[in-house]
């Protein structure tokens, strides 16, 4: 069983377009994570999410949208897709409320736009 | 803010070399401290952890002390191997949320 699930692995699109990432954990984790992986492999978080709550937001441009419907799924919408997007997506997830502060991180989307 | 600094790569060694890769941080509370380990086209793996002051981690012959006094988590292991071949991450996690702070990573490549 794949605890920290992504999809699609790999997303190839046009610049203009609209496209989004899927997330999905078995792990009964309490938070969940959006990151970044630019092309000199530097992480960066882009979002947080708690309980379905929006937790943190690090200054990621509007045209980035995550969604939790519950607390095992986090997906993310990019609107009106540029170059500069082009990156790894990975989602984590932990368990905040153990205060253990372990991540678990998923296989990662490669999103190319072209 | 919360910062991690890592020696820059790559690091290029022999297989059975002896193996350092230094991490320093600067955090405004107590972090725990992590190494994650990324192979080729795969995701990160949580290497080993270190939560409190002089706590060592240790997984799969790697190793990291959590020295408070100079601020370091350097990550060692004894012999390596062509399979250790991937890029490595310092990261910490401060209170709260316990969002990661990243190195900047340093890839090892092992031949034998």
């Amino acid at each position: 069983d794949t605890a920290v699930s992504q999809t699609p692995k790999y997303l190839v699109t046009q610049m203009g377009n609209d496209k989004s990432i899927k997330c999905e954990q078995n792990l009964g984790h309490d938070t969940m994570y959006w990151y970044k992986q630019d092309s000199k492999k530097f992480l960066k978080i882009m979002f947080s999410y708690n309980n379905k709550e929006l937790i943190i937001n690090e200054t990621v441009p509007n045209r980035f949208s995550p969604k939790s419907p519950d607390k095992a799924h986090l997906n993310l919408h990019i609107n009106s897709l540029e170059l500069g997007d082009s990156a790894v997506y990975f989602c984590a997830s932990s368990q905040v409320a153990d205060r253990t502060y372990e991540q678990y991180f998923g296989p990662g989307t490669r999103l190319t736009v072209t | 803010g919360n910062s991690v600094t890592q020696m820059e790569g790559p690091v290029t060694l022999s297989e059975e070399a002896f193996l350092t890769i230094n991490c320093t941080y600067t955090a405004t509370g107590y972090p725990s401290l992590f190494w994650y380990v990324q192979y080729p086209g795969e995701g990160l793996q949580l290497l080993l952890k270190a939560t409190k002051a002089d706590d060592k981690g240790s997984n799969k012959g790697f190793e990291a002390t959590y020295r408070k006094e100079t601020t370091s988590f350097h990550l060692e292991k004894g012999s390596v191997q062509v399979s250790d071949s991937a890029v490595y991450f310092c990261a910490l996690s401060d209170t709260g949320y316990s969002t990661l702070t990243f190195g900047k990573g340093t890839m090892l490549l092992v031949s034998p």
